[in-house]
């Protein structure tokens, strides 16, 4: 079974600072897709970024990159420039394309991340 | 884009009766459904994975005859708790995937607070 660990329940940045999130993840699969999906107050669950795991360039969207290290199963997300509405919980996920199971998605355990003014 | 609709978004009910949570997908067929339930400041726990057509999946420890999913059409699906109790209590979220989109993306809908007094 795949895990995902995110070892910082919390984080605190000042606004227009740059913040990175750990994630790490244990799998054996080779093809799989990484994810990193925002909570906010509100808790809709909203897609940040996506890894394609056969893809080695690092996936960028706009403010929100991401360091991939598949050796190392490693997915950091990196916030450039915070803003106050990018305050959330932050999730890290995998998925391993399954045809049958429907690709069920596993979530890390959560970073609250804090922008303060 | 992808739209799941999920109602009621809050919901109190007294011990001993039974609630139903409906999610629909606006304006894509939502093949497979994902059922999760979080707990305050923690990560999202499937509890069941549903294709359209045919039984839900459950996971390990959720009890299907208390967590009844139903998934009947390309567009629907519900959960009813049955026979609710306080433990119950819980933030209740669904997500829908598409075949047809190759880019694996999830649409999750904003949620039920269900409330067991």
């Amino acid at each position: 079974a795949q895990t995902v660990t995110q070892s910082q329940p919390e984080m605190s940045v000042q606004e227009a600072e740059t913040v990175t999130l750990s994630c790490t993840y244990d799998t054996s699969e080779s093809n799989y897709y990484l994810f990193w999906y925002k909570q906010p107050p509100s808790r809709q669950m909203i897609l940040v970024i996506r890894q394609e795991a056969y893809k080695q360039q690092n996936a960028t969207e706009n403010r929100f990159s991401v360091n991939f290290q598949k050796a190392a199963k490693s997915f950091s997300l990196k916030i450039s420039d915070s803003q106050l509405g990018d305050t959330a919980m932050y999730f890290c996920a995998f998925m391993k394309p399954e045809e049958t199971s429907g690709s069920r998605l596993t979530f890390g355990e959560g970073t609250q991340l804090t922008v303060n003014p | 884009g992808a739209v799941v609709s999920q109602h009621p978004s809050r919901v109190i009910c007294k011990s001993g009766t039974s609630v139903k949570i409906e999610c629909r997908s606006l304006d894509f067929q939502a093949t497979t459904m994902f059922w999760y339930r979080q707990f305050p400041k923690q990560s999202l726990m499937l509890m069941a994975t549903s294709n359209e057509g045919s039984k839900a999946t459950y996971e390990q420890g959720v009890e299907k005859d208390k967590f009844l999913i139903n998934h009947a059409s390309l567009t629907l699906s519900t959960l009813t708790v049955t026979s609710a109790h306080p433990e119950d209590s819980s933030f209740y979220i669904c997500s829908a995937r598409s075949s047809i989109r190759t880019n694996y993306g999830y649409t999750f809908g904003s949620g039920t607070r269900l409330t067991v007094v």
